[in-house]
């Protein structure tokens, strides 16, 4: 159980144009979901927290306008990185939060990896 | 403020050796908690180990312990018997903000040689 997909794995975009990634948990409900940014060799950033029904809150640093998080349902959440530059490519986790169990845990997508050109 | 530090960039080890990666902590608070988790080179996060700060005895799962020391606000996590696939990144977090957010250390990769 708790098992969270993301959706692409992988994907190359041009600059100036957006991307939407999905996180999707598929077997419990995720009433709280983060997005995290890894740079190679690199720690995890907390990017936002996103809440069922309400809007995201983002961390210190990180641009709203460009990082659109919509978290519509319980099971989903969206990231979409507006007018993208060569400077966002990096792999982007989610997590979600609310699992039957512990929930204290968080239970990691499998992350996507973005490369603007 | 939650701050994770991670001292050692590297560690290398032998197939069916015990390994201890450092992990301490720096928090005010009374109630908090220390996680250990796996990233190998797909990305993935895979969750390892918790500990409690007031669980009473050290937290164990299969082949990872926890050596937790409040005094030294350290939370060392232990490989025992080494495999070839523990070969991976390895990330000590704690959460903050009412155990909402994760606040990551800069990890520790490990590499396991035959």
């Amino acid at each position: 159980g708790a098992v969270v997909s993301q959706h692409p794995s992988r994907v190359i975009c041009k600059s100036g144009t957006s991307v939407k990634i999905e996180c999707r948990s598929l077997d419990f409900q995720a009433t709280t979901m983060f997005w995290y940014r890894q740079f190679p060799k690199q720690s995890l950033m907390l990017m936002a927290t996103s809440n069922e029904g309400s809007k995201a809150t983002y961390e210190q640093g990180v641009e709203k306008d460009k990082f659109l998080i919509n978290h519509a349902s319980l099971t989903l959440s969206t990231l979409t990185v507006t007018s993208a530059h060569p400077e966002d490519s990096s792999f982007y986790i989610c997590s979600a939060r609310g699992g039957r169990d512990r929930t204290y845990e968080q239970y990691f997508g499998p992350g996507t990896r973005l490369t603007v050109t | 403020a939650q701050k994770i530090t991670q001292t050692q960039p590297g560690m290398f080890v032998q197939e069916k050796e015990a390994v201890t990666l450092d992990c301490t902590y720096d928090t005010s608070d009374q109630s908090y908690g220390l996680f250990w988790y796996k990233q190998p080179s797909s990305g993935e996060m895979i969750f390892l180990i918790y500990q409690g700060s007031y669980d009473e005895q050290n937290a164990t799962e299969g082949r990872y312990s926890l050596n937790f020391q409040k005094a030294r606000k350290s939370a060392n996590l232990v490989i025992s018997a080494s495999q070839l696939g523990d070969s991976a990144m390895y990330f000590c977090a704690s959460p903050r903000g009412g155990f909402q957010k994760l606040v990551f250390g800069t990890g520790t990769r490990l590499l396991v040689s035959p």
